[in-house]
């Protein structure tokens, strides 16, 4: 089974402080995502990796930077956290568009964060 | 550009009765279809997708959907809620050679006793 897993549930910080979410698949994916999701707003794609190294923004990039140097790991970084980014945090992967047998996304956890 | 609608934020459906959840897509390339679900404070986990293959497409739990390119639908149905299907529904559309995917809004089920 494909996994994708990501460090915390739960995490609380405070506003202003440098946060790291971190996810790691263990499938070999090319692609990995994170999301934002809240309530009435569905999933909101923050950033996407096609490759190591490689990033494109999503639809709200603002705020969040993102990194990754080993296939299998995608750290979401909140530069500068703030009281509106208090939100479900969904890390996911996938494999690479020419394989059709495999189009869906693996999703992990979730990681709710509530920056106070 | 793709989108994804989905009609009714919340369902409620009484406990045995027809699940019926709804999906309206815009896409101007044939799509890949996927139905999500997710309970309380989890992951989004696959209920099923469609890849141009068959347009009646069987997931798990007792789940299927149809893709009707006419109406740009592929509605979700069950025939008899369990309790246990009480949870959020997210429908998304992927654009074959592409790496993203959209996802609407979700719907709420809940399952009445």
């Amino acid at each position: 089974d494909v996994k994708v897993t990501q460090s915390s549930r739960y995490l609380v910080k405070r506003t202003g402080e440098k946060v790291f979410l971190e996810c790691v698949q263990d499938m070999d994916h090319e692609n990995m995502f994170w999301y934002r999701q809240d309530p009435g707003l569905g999933l909101r794609l923050i950033y996407f990796s096609y490759d190591v190294k490689m990033k494109e923004k999503g639809d709200i990039p603002e705020g969040y930077s993102v990194s990754r140097e080993k296939k299998e790991r995608f750290s979401l970084i909140l530069e500068s956290a703030s009281t509106n980014q208090t939100s479900m945090y969904l890390c996911a992967s996938s494999l690479g568009p020419g394989d059709r047998r495999n189009t869906e996304a693996f999703f992990g956890q979730g990681t709710r964060l509530t920056v106070v | 550009a793709q989108s994804v609608t989905q009609l009714g934020s919340h369902v409620s459906v009484s406990e045995g009765a027809l699940v019926l959840l709804r999906c309206n897509y815009s896409s101007s390339v044939p799509p890949y279809l996927f139905w999500y679900v997710q309970y309380p404070n989890q992951g989004l986990q696959l209920l099923l997708k469609y890849t141009s293959a068959a347009t009646l497409v069987k997931g798990i739990n007792g789940f299927e959907a149809e893709f009707k390119k006419s109406e740009t639908s592929f509605h979700l149905t069950k025939p008899s809620a369990h309790m246990s299907d009480a949870a959020e529904y997210f429908c998304a559309v992927g654009r074959p050679g592409t790496y993203k995917y959209i996802f609407g809004t979700g719907t709420r089920l809940k399952v009445l006793a």
